[in-house]
């Protein structure tokens, strides 16, 4: 069975930094690509980054670009998302979704990781 | 960047055969697929590819379109589908609708 459990979400103050990171189980990790997608309280999904199977592509959605790095580690199946210099409107559910046909659809989504960035 | 508009919301009785419209700002080919989400659960897969009904997913689900206008179809509704419903492209980068809330009446 396909899991994906993502954590390291929690309350954190704008400008500081925080990593996620989403342990995979029930697949060989190592031929996916894999996505963070997030969900602000009451608003819909929005695409944040995606990394190739082997880590040598990453993409960025635009708001996020030079401030988070994702990325994974295959020997533990583990995926990342370093999130530095965070601000108000990155306040959101943080899913960890397996993409399918390369780069394609998300069949796999983790339960998520709240992450509230206030003072 | 590609923008999905869908309509916000609808809502129709058990029984009935529902629509719901993803239209996207260029085409998409049949870069399509479309998510169900229930209150405090993750998004699941109904519809890949367009028209590609995921596995496991009942037969009153399918979908349909290319380029930039495609739809999601229920029929019939049951009670159990009242849910927001996404549409999402991969076909440049990744984005999606901003969702329909389908509520039975």
């Amino acid at each position: 069975e396909v899991q994906l459990v993502e954590s390291g979400g929690g309350l954190v103050q704008p400008g500081r930094s925080l990593k996620l990171s989403c342990a995979a189980s029930g697949f060989t990790f190592s031929n996916y690509g894999m996505a963070w997608v997030r969900q602000a309280p009451t608003k819909g999904l929005e695409w944040v980054a995606t990394i190739s199977y082997d880590g040598s592509s990453t993409y960025y959605r635009d708001s996020v670009k030079g401030r988070f790095t994702i990325s994974r580690d295959n020997a533990k199946s583990t995926l990342y998302l370093q999130m530095d210099s965070l601000r108000s409107e990155d306040t959101a559910t943080y899913y960890c979704a397996r993409h399918e046909m390369g780069l394609d659809w998300f069949a796999y989504w983790g339960q998520g990781t709240l992450v509230t960035v206030s003072s | 960047d590609t923008v999905l508009t869908q309509s916000p919301a609808l809502a129709v009785s058990p029984g009935e055969r529902v629509t719901i419209s993803c239209r996207a700002s260029e085409s998409v080919s049949t870069g399509m697929h479309w998510y169900q989400q229930k209150p405090g659960q993750q998004p699941k897969l109904l519809i890949y590819g367009a028209s590609n009904l995921e596995s496991g997913v009942p037969a009153r689900f399918s979908g349909s379109g290319s380029g930039t206008d495609f739809t999601l179809t229920i029929d019939p509704v049951e009670a159990d589908d009242t849910a927001t419903y996404f549409c999402q492209q991969s076909w440049n980068d990744w984005t999606f609708g901003g969702g329909t809330k389908l509520e039975l009446k």
